[in-house]
């Protein structure tokens, strides 16, 4: 069974400084790989995914992410963080076979400071 | 576009009566349907799967009985809390697909409080 870990339980970024969140998955194959946000007390709000084709993936509100597959991860990033992107990151795995369901890692928490 | 409505948004009942959660796509058809539970401060735990006109598939561990999902249509899932108690607050949120079988799209989730 495919398996997602995010090692950081909590990140604090300075305001205007960069970020990366880290995701590694395990999974025999090349997994569809997704990053979501979720605000307090709200559901989620798909950032990127990755299915195939270039390993660098643009998302939404200036996030990205590259899949290494030799290092079975999938890091998120933003070159500077706004106040606003303070929230909780998850990374999601699916089995690339049609509908799938999501395996998701514990979440890590982005604290930004002034 | 591939926006997820829940209704209601908040919702505290007594011990042992029923709650149903409504899950609507409003902008797509969506083929399938996943209900989750979050407890606070950990993950999205997939509770069960739900394809229209099927019956869902649970997750291990989780009461069927109890949980009751129902996909009567492309555009909307219920869940309905059987018997709730107390161990049942959670905030239960659900997730379509239909815009490509491999994306779920989110709902807002619903916070439900048993007291």
């Amino acid at each position: 069974a495919q398996s997602v870990t995010q090692p950081d339980i909590h990140i604090t970024v300075s305001e205007g400084a960069s970020l990366e969140l880290r995701c590694n998955y395990s999974y025999g194959a090349t997994p569809y790989l997704f990053w979501y946000v979720q605000s307090p007390g709200q559901g989620l709000q798909l950032l990127l995914k990755y299915f195939s084709g270039d390993t660098l993936v643009q998302g939404i509100k200036g996030f990205e992410a590259e899949f290494k597959r030799s290092q079975s991860s999938f890091n998120l990033r933003k070159p500077s963080v706004h106040w606003s992107d303070a929230a909780e990151y998850f990374c999601a795995v699916g089995l690339n076979s049609g509908y799938s369901t999501l395996t998701f890692g514990k979440g890590t928490m982005l604290l930004v400071s002034p | 576009g591939a926006v997820v409505s829940q209704h209601p948004s908040w919702v505290i009942c007594k011990s042992g009566t029923s709650v149903k959660i409504e899950c609507r796509s409003l902008d797509f058809q969506a083929t399938t349907m996943f209900w989750y539970r979050q407890f606070p401060k950990q993950s999205l735990m997939l509770m069960a799967t739900s394809n229209e006109g099927s019956k869902a598939t649970y997750e291990q561990g989780v009461e069927k009985d109890k949980f009751l999902i129902n996909h009567a249509s492309l555009t909307l899932s219920t869940l309905t809390v059987t018997s709730a108690h107390p161990e049942d607050s959670s905030f239960y949120i659900c997730s379509g697909t239909g815009q490509g079988p491999e994306t779920q799209y989110f709902g807002p989730g619903t916070r439900l409080l048993v007291l």
